[in-house]
Order: C-alpha cells, then sequence, then structure tokens
C-alpha cells in the first residue's frame, strides 16, 4: 500500500465547475499537507500547504485536511481552462524525517472552455 | 518568493557522456535540497537529499556512483549523470526547503534529459 494515494484521473470538467481533488494516507505522523500544481514539462508550484487539520482559502482555491480520517481534498472553485494541469498531493512528517516529501501520483486535470 | 534556478532546461547528449544539472537558489540559502525523477504521466521520485557540506543520501536503488550529487554552497546544487544510458532519459526536478520554519517547498522548472 503507497503511504499517500491519489486517484490518477484524468479529470475533465466544463469551465467554471467546482472542482474536487482527494488524497488519503496511511502514515499518521504527517503533520503537513502540501498541495502542487504541475503543467506540462514545468516543475511543480506550491499552491498551498496546512498543518494538522483543518480548512485553508487562497481564493478560488479551498484545501482541507481531516486527520481523523485521513483524508485531504483541494477545492477549486470557478474552474479555468489555466487551471489544466496535474495536481499533487504531498505530505510531511516533519522532525526525524529529514525533511522527505511522499506524494501522491498526482491527478491530471482538464478544464475545457 | 522563494525561487530555485534550473538549468538547462532541456539537453539532448550521445550514450556513454555525463551531463551536468544546476540547480540555484536566488533569493534564500538552501541548506537541503532534493533531486528527483520523473517519468512521464508519473509522479516525482525522490532520488537523494543533498545537504550543503555534506555527502548525498541516496534513496534505496539509486546508483550514488552514476547520480554524483554536489552540494557546495548554500545557493548551488548539481546533479551529475556520469556515462548517461538511454534509460536515465527522464525529467529531473530539484526542490528545496524554505528557510528553517516549514513553508514548504520550492521546485526548479526541471530538467528534460535525452539520451540517443
Amino acid at each position: 500500500q503507497k503511504e499517500v494515494e491519489q486517484d490518477p484521473g484524468p479529470l475533465s470538467v466544463p469551465e467554471g465547475a467546482i472542482v474536487s481533488l482527494n488524497c488519503t494516507y496511511s502514515n499518521s505522523a504527517f503533520q503537513y499537507f502540501m498541495w502542487y500544481r504541475q503543467y506540462s514539462r514545468k516543475g511543480p508550484e506550491l499552491l498551498m500547504y496546512t498543518y494538522s487539520s483543518g480548512n485553508k482559502e487562497d481564493g478560488r482555491f479551498t484545501a482541507q485536511v481531516d486527520k481523523s480520517s485521513k483524508y485531504i481534498s483541494l477545492f477549486i472553485r470557478d474552474s479555468q481552462p489555466s487551471d489544466s494541469a496535474t495536481y499533487l498531493c504531498a505530505t510531511y512528517a516533519g522532525g526525524t524525517s529529514y525533511g522527505k516529501l511522499t506524494f501522491g501520483q498526482g491527478t491530471i486535470l482538464t478544464v475545457h472552455p | 518568493g522563494a525561487v530555485v534556478s534550473q538549468h538547462p532546461s532541456r539537453v539532448i547528449c550521445k550514450s556513454g557522456t555525463s551531463v551536468k544539472i544546476e540547480c540555484r537558489s536566488l533569493d534564500f540559502q538552501a541548506t537541503t535540497m532534493f533531486w528527483y525523477r520523473q517519468f512521464p504521466k508519473q509522479s516525482l521520485m525522490l532520488m537523494a537529499t543533498s545537504n550543503e557540506g555534506s555527502k548525498a543520501t541516496y534513496e534505496q536503488g539509486v546508483e550514488k556512483d552514476k547520480f554524483l550529487i554536489n552540494h557546495a554552497s548554500l545557493t548551488l546544487s548539481t546533479l551529475t549523470v556520469t556515462s548517461a544510458h538511454p534509460e536515465d532519459s527522464s525529467f529531473y526536478i530539484c526542490s528545496a526547503r524554505i528557510g528553517a520554519r516549514f513553508y514548504g517547498y520550492t521546485f526548479g522548472s526541471g530538467t528534460r534529459l535525452t539520451v540517443v
């Protein structure tokens, strides 16, 4: 079993739709949770990070973490064609994990006009 | 914001030659740099972790004699693929931690290596 599971999709939605991206994880030591966006042939770009459980909002993006169910989500409101990319969830345990991030597989999202 | 500059963005080399990839932190000091490899439509695979002034720590299955990592300064880390072969063709990405507190990690723009 992978430590972080993410449905690779692909996911295709019309412009303006609300997009829900999800990951589950198995290691209860994870404390930090991140979402990265990666355009084709580019490095990942940090969208949001959260510590422990809770919600965090930044413009059209909302990240949610539920540590009790080991479930993390990213919601994109009013999706735009420019949001078309691969979205990667990532986790970090902190402490003695030596800075290593654990990534999900990535979900390929296409927003069509 | 914190920026990691990675060069070259694309390189084609002949089989048996070596290729060096550079990552520079432009506006912060990167005490730790991570090197990843990514195959098409797959997630990032951590290859090694390098700390400034120390030997790199390689992940299991990664050949340290083939993938040489140097982190001689707080702003520069390099990955050298030695005696490259076609199976080394991939997308290589570096990443640095932003600051002592956790604010996420910033990634370079990646290097597409093609070995012919």
